[in-house]
């Protein structure tokens, strides 16, 4: 079975613009999650889709957005883009029933940076 | 929310040597995941253990949910070892897809 796959790997962009990332899961999870990685911050939840719902969302700025679709692919968008912005995005897939979160598989990352 | 707590920060082995690394974490909690993350920042999945004990290999994990803590248990470690292991939990209720990450275990094994 495919792991779950992130496009593109590597990102250079100017404050301001703003950009959009891609996430394929694994095939059959339906849950997708978001997560931006800084030396600062750390690991944080950004946000959580589930047929094409977002369900749950961290505290971020409404510049980040999110959706997915029928397959279950998601896209995360980034407007107005600033320096600290500049971040690894990882995204994560998982089977998911009712209210319960299962095991989570990531994919290789996003590596954004913002000029 | 929920807090997350890792030691120790820095580990600094020689090869060969064992180690456990600790997370505690300050609520209940219906997952809890053990990651590697390798220098090209993929996180790499090494035990999804709500509570209990598995064994992988060198490596293994107890979590004792009643006394909110994890421990990962690496034997005879080797250079390839190496890396950011994370502790991430999910709070269950409407914590839907989301993991919360202690800051990490930086591991350095030496030859």
């Amino acid at each position: 079975k495919a792991g779950v796959t992130q496009t593109p790997r590597y990102l250079i962009k100017t404050r301001g613009q703003q950009v959009t990332l891609s996430c394929s899961p694994i095939s059959g999870h339906r849950s997708v999650s978001w997560y931006q990685q800084t030396p600062g911050q750390g690991l944080q939840f950004l946000f959580e889709y589930f047929s094409e719902t977002q369900r749950n969302k961290g505290n971020f700025p409404g510049r980040f957005s999110g959706r997915q679709f029928s397959n279950s692919r998601s896209e995360m968008n980034v407007s107005t883009l600033e320096l600290g912005d500049s971040a690894l995005y990882l995204c994560a897939s998982s089977l998911s029933y009712g209210t319960s979160t299962y095991e989570q598989y990531f994919g290789p990352g996003t590596r954004l940076t913002v000029t | 929310g929920i807090q997350v707590e890792q030691s120790p920060p820095d580990l600094i082995l020689q090869e060969g040597a064992n180690s456990t690394l600790r997370c505690n974490f300050s609520d209940s909690v219906n997952n809890l995941q053990w990651f590697h993350q390798n220098p090209w920042g993929q996180l790499i999945n090494l035990f999804y253990i709500p509570s209990g004990t598995k064994q992988n290999g060198r490596l293994s994990a107890t979590t004792v949910a009643t006394e909110r803590y994890s421990l990962l248990y690496i034997s005879s470690s080797q250079t390839t070892d190496s890396g950011v292991y994370f502790c991430a939990v999910n709070a269950g209720g409407t914590s839907y897809g989301k993991l919360t990450f202690g800051q990490g275990t930086i591991l350095t094994v030496h030859p």
